[in-house]
């Protein structure tokens, strides 16, 4: 079974577009992430939720919005999208059972022309 | 801002040989943590070690911590063709939320 999922997998689409990425964790954990990982694979957090509430907040533009209906899922809207918004977005999860390791998704590759 | 620096950024190795990458970092810390990333994948946990943690081994693997140096190093022992990914450190400062603050990684190619 899948422990942390994202769809879409591939995201190609315009300038000027809003769009989604959903991601669901089967795992129990109380805390989900959102992270961005450029052309040169540089990982930077975005967001953290816990239990559904907002609780990491980085510099990100407020063109990007994440939303978490329940603790098990957490999905990020983003407007007006820009060329450099293109990069891959990897969801992951966290417990506290086994220690602070995070499980990722597989990642959703964003690409904007 | 990166927290860790890696290195090397890239490595070429015979397999059966080993694999050392380093991984330095700027600020205190809760506990440092290894990934790797397989090409187009997410990322894989592979080993946590805290700040009061020297050294610690899992399987083919061995994680060195020196605080005072704000360095770490993950050696990888008879590495195999599989070993082929690339290899993040990860600094965990104990803010809220546990965010971890990741390194530019080391590509790691295992020839077979």
């Amino acid at each position: 079974d899948t422990a942390v999922s994202q769809t879409p997998k591939y995201l190609v689409t315009q300038m000027g577009n809003d769009k989604s990425i959903k991601c669901e964790q089967n795992l129990g954990h109380d805390t989900m992430y959102w992270y961005k990982q450029d052309s040169k694979k540089f990982l930077k957090i975005m967001f953290s939720y816990n239990n559904k509430e907002l609780i990491i907040n980085e510099t990100v533009p407020n063109r990007f919005s994440p939303k978490s209906p329940d603790k098990a899922h957490l999905n990020l809207h983003i407007n007006s999208l820009e060329l450099g918004d293109s990069a891959v977005y990897f969801c992951a999860s966290r417990g506290t059972e086994r220690g602070y390791e995070q499980y990722f998704g597989p990642g959703t590759r964003l690409t904007v022309t | 801002s990166q927290q860790g620096e890696e290195d090397p950024q890239a490595l070429s190795i015979q397999e059966g040989e080993n694999a050392t990458m380093n991984c330095s970092y700027k600020t205190s810390i809760n506990n440092l943590q290894w990934y790797r990333q397989n090409s187009g994948r997410g990322l894989v946990h592979l080993i946590l070690i805290r700040s009061n943690e020297r050294e610690k081994h899992s399987g083919r693997l061995r994680v060195t911590l020196d605080t005072s140096k704000k360095s770490s190093s993950l050696l990888i022992t008879a590495s195999r063709a599989a070993d082929t990914a690339s290899y993040f450190c990860a600094t965990d400062g104990s803010t809220a939320g546990n965010k971890l603050t990741f390194g530019g990684g080391t590509r790691v190619l295992v020839k077979p």
